[in-house]
C-alpha cells in the first residue's frame, strides 16, 4: 500500500459542485501539503500544515480550503468548482525532524471541472 | 524573476550519453536543494538532495551546487531510456519555514 494515499483518483464533476480530496499517510509525518499541477506551470502550493492545529495558505489558496482533521490526514476542498481548477492535485507529506524540505507525494488526484 | 527556473526542454539524449540538467534561483540565502523525477502521469519522487557548495554523487546521478552563482545541476551518467521524465528542481526558500519551491521542469528524453 501507498505510504501517501489519495481519494479520489479520478473525478469528473460540473462547475458549482463542492468538491473534497482527501489525503491520508502513514510515514508519520507532521508536515502536508496540498499542491496542484498545470502542464507548463510545475507545481504550485495551495496550503500546507505543520500539525494539527497549524494550517497556511500557500501561493494560490484561493477558492480553496482545507482541513487537517488528524495528523496522518488533510483534505482539501473547492467548495464551488470552476473549470480553471481543472488540474492534476497532488498531496505531499513531510518529517521536520528529519529533512523537512524533502517531500513525499501521493499518487496524484485528477480533477476535472466541466 | 522567477524564484526557480529550469529549461522546460525537451533534452535529447542518446543512451549511454551524459544528460546535464540546469536550475537557477534568485533567493541567495536558500539552503536546501532537491531534485525530483516525475513520470508522465505519476508524482514526483525525490532523487537527490544538495545542502553544500561541490558535487554529491548517488550512482549514476551527481547533484552539483554552485551558491555564489545560484545554480543547482544534475547529471544523468550512462543515460537510460528509463530515465526518460520530467525533472524537477526544488529549492527552500530561506527564513526557516523549508517549504520548498519547485521550478517548472525539464523534460529528458533519452534515445536508443
Amino acid at each position: 500500500d501507498a505510504d501517501v494515499t489519495q481519494t479520489p483518483r479520478n473525478r469528473i464533476t460540473k462547475t458549482g459542485k463542492r468538491i473534497m480530496l482527501e489525503c491520508s499517510q502513514t510515514k508519520g509525518h507532521d508536515r502536508m501539503y496540498w499542491y496542484r499541477q498545470d502542464p507548463g506551470l510545475g507545481l504550485r502550493l495551495i496550503y500546507y500544515s505543520f500539525d494539527v492545529k497549524d494550517i497556511n495558505k500557500g501561493e494560490i489558496s484561493d477558492g480553496y480550503s482545507v482541513s487537517r482533521q488528524a495528523q496522518a490526514k488533510f483534505s482539501l476542498s473547492l467548495e464551488s468548482a470552476i473549470p480553471n481548477q481543472t488540474a492534476l492535485y497532488f498531496c505531499a507529506t513531510s518529517d521536520s525532524y528529519r529533512v523537512p524540505g524533502e517531500l513525499f507525494f501521493g499518487e496524484g488526484s485528477r480533477l476535472t471541472v466541466l | 524573476q522567477k524564484e526557480v527556473e529550469q529549461n522546460s526542454g525537451p533534452l535529447s539524449v542518446p543512451e549511454g550519453a551524459i544528460a546535464s540538467l540546469n536550475c537557477t534561483y534568485s533567493d541567495r540565502v536558500s539552503q536546501s536543494f532537491f531534485w525530483y523525477r516525475q513520470y508522465s502521469g505519476k508524482s514526483p519522487e525525490l532523487i537527490m538532495s544538495i545542502y553544500s557548495n561541490g558535487d554529491k554523487e548517488d550512482g549514476r546521478f551527481t547533484a552539483q551546487l554552485n551558491k555564489a552563482s545560484q545554480y543547482v545541476s544534475l547529471l544523468i551518467r550512462d543515460s537510460q531510456p528509463s530515465d526518460s521524465a520530467t525533472y524537477l528542481c526544488a529549492v527552500n526558500k530561506s527564513g526557516g519555514s523549508y517549504i520548498p519551491t519547485f521550478g517548472r521542469g525539464t523534460s529528458l528524453i533519452v534515445h536508443p
